[in-house]
């Protein structure tokens, strides 16, 4: 199973864009790469997934560099609301793999007004 | 769609007690997953099912947990008798294939006195 090393905390300001980066040395051939925001008393929500080079949504884009053993969340212009714990996953869709989907410890994100 | 609806949203109970947490997965979702979270380790996986096929268990605490899904709309987990370290938030979630995108409930938050 591919361990996901991300930063513990991350503080930022109303209106800056926001990168969280997550490592993740030993992921595997099949492996997606996850990003999952939690607010509290809530189940965590799926923010974006991507393989390779960039995906991007309503929300957010994810970077994977071409060895993909990291990623970079991006979020845009942030507000006050987007106060809350990021999560980065790492797991697979072919076939064989176990759906063993493990979260990590998560980024706590503070954004000041 | 209702989501995945889990109950009781909270329940408080004393030490030595069963105590059984409810779990509605979406409809058409094959894939059930029951976390646990607490402040000191995060967000744990207990165990998961495909298909209504649980396919791995290694993350139940003990035996004193254990957990069914007699059909593709239900799912429990028991835990019996129920500690005062058993005291977290339980989180259901689904989704349709193995590593898919994750839909949580809302949680049970369980206080065991």
């Amino acid at each position: 199973l591919a361990k996901t090393t991300q930063p513990i905390s991350m503080d930022s300001y109303e209106g800056q864009e926001v990168n969280i980066t997550c490592s993740h040395n030993n992921i595997a051939t099949n492996d997606y790469i996850t990003w999952y925001q939690q607010f509290p008393s809530q189940g965590p929500r799926f923010i974006i997934q991507g393989y390779k080079t960039k995906v991007t949504n309503e929300v957010a884009s994810l970077f994977i560099p071409a060895d993909r053993k990291s990623s970079t969340l991006s979020l845009p212009r942030v507000s006050l609301s987007d106060t809350a714990v990021y999560y980065c996953l790492v797991g697979g869709h072919g076939s064989g793999n176990t759906g063993k989907l493990i979260f990590g410890q998560g980024t706590t994100l503070q954004v000041k007004p | 769609d209702a989501g995945v609806i889990q109950s009781p949203r909270h329940e408080v109970t004393e030490m030595g007690q069963e105590v059984t947490l409810r779990c509605k997965p979406i409809s058409g979702h094959n894939s059930l997953f029951w976390y646990r979270q607490t402040m000191m380790r995060g967000l744990e996986l207990l165990i998961y099912f495909n298909n209504n096929v649980p396919i791995d268990d290694s993350g139940m605490p003990e035996d004193r947990f254990s957990a069914k899904m007699p059909n593709a709309s239900f799912s429990t987990l028991k835990i019996q008798p129920s500690e005062p370290r058993d005291s977290a938030v339980y989180f259901c979630a689904s989704s349709f294939g193995i590593q898919r995108e994750l839909f949580f409930g809302e949680g049970s938050r369980l206080t065991v006195l």
